[in-house]
């Protein structure tokens, strides 16, 4: 069964650190990798990866994909309380070109 | 140009009624889907509805739960006879075509509390 798994499920960190957050995943067929920000509505698109080694960068936040060893990492360096949020990662598969595979997001907490 | 509406934002329902989620796609996009969201869960598809068509309901629990997107209107999802384990967040997504699952632009959900 195709899954997506996210660690940790929770951090607290304080303003000015730099968190790594996890996403492994088991998808048959892969396609892409996707990173979401929710905060209190509606999940905000971050990032879509499709090659291994290529980061991909947004101010503060990048993200890279390891198509070996199955995983993505995104970090976000001189945090502020702003990136408290829920990340939630998600996969595309090549022969289900609509339903995404989620992970249960890392709740992140940033304290000042 | 606004993005994805839905209504109510919150829904309180007694145990048994019925419980309507409205959905407006953003302008220009013609898929639909229907995802929940349960405490420390991620979001678990429902449905995928193009206009006037159910495409895949697989996710979508056979009994109680519907859904529909008129030709005109919004999409609906319907549950009927809530119980307490219908509780969570729905949220919907629209994107403008089928081969684009990165596009699909969030709603800022409903949350449903059954009591």
């Amino acid at each position: 069964e195709d899954k997506v798994v996210q660690s940790p499920l929770s951090l607290v960190v304080h303003e000015g650190d730099t968190v790594t957050l996890n996403c492994s995943y088991e998808v048959t067929n892969f396609r892409s990798l996707l990173w979401y920000k929710q905060e209190k509505k509606a999940p905000t698109f971050l990032f879509m990866l499709t090659s291994s080694g290529i980061e991909k960068k947004s101010g503060r936040l990048s993200s890279i994909l390891d198509k070996k060893e199955l995983f993505s990492i995104l970090n976000i360096t001189a945090t502020q309380t702003g990136d408290s949020a829920i990340y939630l990662c998600a996969v595309e598969a090549w022969d289900s070109n609509y339903q995404l595979i989620w992970g249960a997001g890392t709740k992140l907490i940033i304290k000042p | 140009n606004a993005g994805v509406m839905q209504n109510p934002r919150h829904l309180v329902r007694r145990r048994g009624q019925e419980a309507r989620l409205r959905c407006s796609p953003m302008k220009g996009h013609s898929h639909v889907y229907w995802y929940r969201q349960l405490p420390e869960e991620g979001l678990k598809f429902m449905v995928y509805l193009q206009k006037e068509n159910i495409i895949d309901e697989s996710g979508m629990p056979k009994e109680r739960f519907s859904a529909e997107f008129p030709k005109e209107g919004p999409s609906i999802l319907r549950i009927q006879q809530v119980v307490r384990g219908d509780s969570a967040a729905y949220f919907c997504a629209s994107s403008p075509s089928t081969h684009s699952s990165y596009e699909q632009y969030f709603g800022p959900g409903t949350r449903l509390t059954v009591t």
